[in-house]
């Protein structure tokens, strides 16, 4: 599978759209980009994934550029409860998931 | 409407012990993973388990470790004479979808955690 690479940590302000890099330029023409989020000792939860089309859902928003070499999150509204680690996965297998460092999300009042 | 249930939450175990962690997937789930996080690191796919079977193996230590998820009750994961290299937290997750259907999202357990003295 692809590697990622993000950045360690992010701050936003609580309201503000928080915009979330990932750089996957060796990514393969059927791998999938999932994004995954993990709150302070609790399980991974799911937010959206996408193979080249942009995709949005209730959570999230999922920008692929053309060249499919990197991808943004955007979480149009952040609030306090948004805080928590976000990891960018590429891969074949929606379960055969590697999480890396992930980026940290601080969102302050 | 209950999400995945792992327990226990918290285990210690003796080095050369035996650790038995366990998950029943949400209502209506029969694909279950199970993942392990290592201290500082990122979480690892482990196995993947239907319903008395063994779907994907491939992330599972080839020693100590062994998965199953019988017909009734809920998964194990099961590692024999504990080391102190096992203490770790244990994730386990659960779809309706079989696993590799790219349009299946995983819901994940609030993990187990494991100490080894």
């Amino acid at each position: 599978d692809a590697k990622t690479t993000q950045p360690t940590s992010m701050d936003c302000a609580e309201g503000r759209a928080a915009n979330l890099p990932c750089n996957h330029s060796t990514i393969s023409g059927n791998e999938y980009v999932y994004w995954y989020r993990q709150i302070h000792s609790q399980g991974p939860q799911y937010i959206i994934h996408g193979l080249k089309n942009n995709e949005t859902n209730e959570m999230a928003s999922l920008i692929i550029t053309e060249d499919r070499k990197s991808s943004t999150l955007i979480l149009p509204h952040a609030t306090l409860r948004d805080t928590a680690v976000y990891y960018c996965i590429v891969g074949g297998s929606n379960y055969k998931l590697t999480f890396g460092k992930g980026t940290l999300l601080t969102v302050n009042p | 409407n209950a999400g995945v249930m792992q327990n226990p939450r918290h285990l210690v175990r003796r080095r050369g012990q035996e650790a038995r962690l366990r998950c029943s997937p949400m209502k209506g789930h029969s694909h279950v993973y199970w993942y392990r996080q290592l201290p500082e690191e990122g979480l690892k796919f482990m196995v993947y388990l239907q319903k008395e079977n063994i779907i994907d193996e491939s992330g599972m230590p080839k020693e100590r470790f062994s998965a199953e998820f019988p017909k009734e009750g809920p998964s194990i994961l099961r590692i024999q004479q504990v080391v102190r290299g096992d203490s770790a937290a244990y994730f386990c997750a659960s779809s309706s979808l079989a696993g590799g259907s790219k349009t299946g999202e995983l819901f994940f357990g609030e993990g187990s955690r494991l100490t080894v003295l």
